[in-house]
């Protein structure tokens, strides 16, 4: 059981725009700030939003992030195959302490 | 570029030690945090802890399940981190990865090692 919550599945076609959420609570998203990572299969996790809404070098200005209160989503407008990939939300939990990830959505893009 | 190179995976029995390490090229290791997260086969992300660097007094914190098992060390001078796991379970199997980051990104999970992989059998 994760301690920041996200649906298990999206999926879109392409050109679409997807949304994935990440719900968490006091101690850690309303506190402090969201990080979103993709997961292609077989590889690596890389950094896609950090501090809810910057994107770094190289991350396509398709992928935005948002946060309100105790929850945090990242939007994927313009949808293309290659996203399709596992997206992970964490964020830093003060009553732990220590960073929590989400369970991950699993994208499909059909 | 920057890199992370993690190795010291294997296979190890259940109650054994292992210690990974992870070397980090591309940028001066020294002012930034380490972490090491791990992911079972088919399973989500975990976070199992960090160290910060000198400037923050190597501060570190562990995931409570591995917290008391599992340290983390730091070779400032060899661009180097390494994870110490001991007692370790079959709870415990996964790719492990480390992570750091520089400039406003130093103490965050930016750039990701490729993974090495721990079975506890």
């Amino acid at each position: 059981q994760s301690v920041l919550t996200q649906p298990p599945s999206a999926s879109g076609t392409p050109g679409q725009r997807v949304t994935i959420s990440c719900s968490g609570s006091s101690p850690n998203i309303e506190r402090t700030t969201v990080n979103w990572y993709q997961q292609p299969p077989g590889m690596a996790p890389k950094l896609l939003m950090y501090r809810n809404n910057q994107r770094p070098s190289g991350v396509p200005d398709r992928f935005s992030g948002s946060k309100s209160g105790t929850s945090a989503s990242l939007a994927i407008s313009g949808l293309q195959s290659e996203d399709e990939a596992d997206y992970y939300c964490a964020a830093w939990d003060d009553s732990l302490p220590g960073w929590v990830f989400g369970g991950g959505t699993k994208l499909t893009v059909l | 570029e920057v890199q992370l190179v993690e190795s010291g995976g294997g296979l190890v029995q259940p109650g054994g030690s292992l210690k990974l390490s992870c070397a980090v090229s591309g940028f001066t290791f020294s002012g930034s945090a380490i972490h090491w997260v791990r992911q079972a086969s088919g399973k989500g992300l975990e976070w199992v802890g960090r160290m910060r660097s000198k400037t923050d007094n190597y501060a570190a914190a562990y995931g409570a399940s591995v917290k008391g098992r599992f340290f983390i060390f730091r070779d400032d001078s060899k661009n180097t981190a390494f994870l110490q796991m001991n007692s370790l379970d079959t709870e415990d199997t996964a790719i492990y990865y480390c992570i750091s980051g520089q400039g406003e990104l130093r103490n965050d999970m930016d750039v990701w090692g490729q993974g090495t992989t721990v079975t506890v059998s």
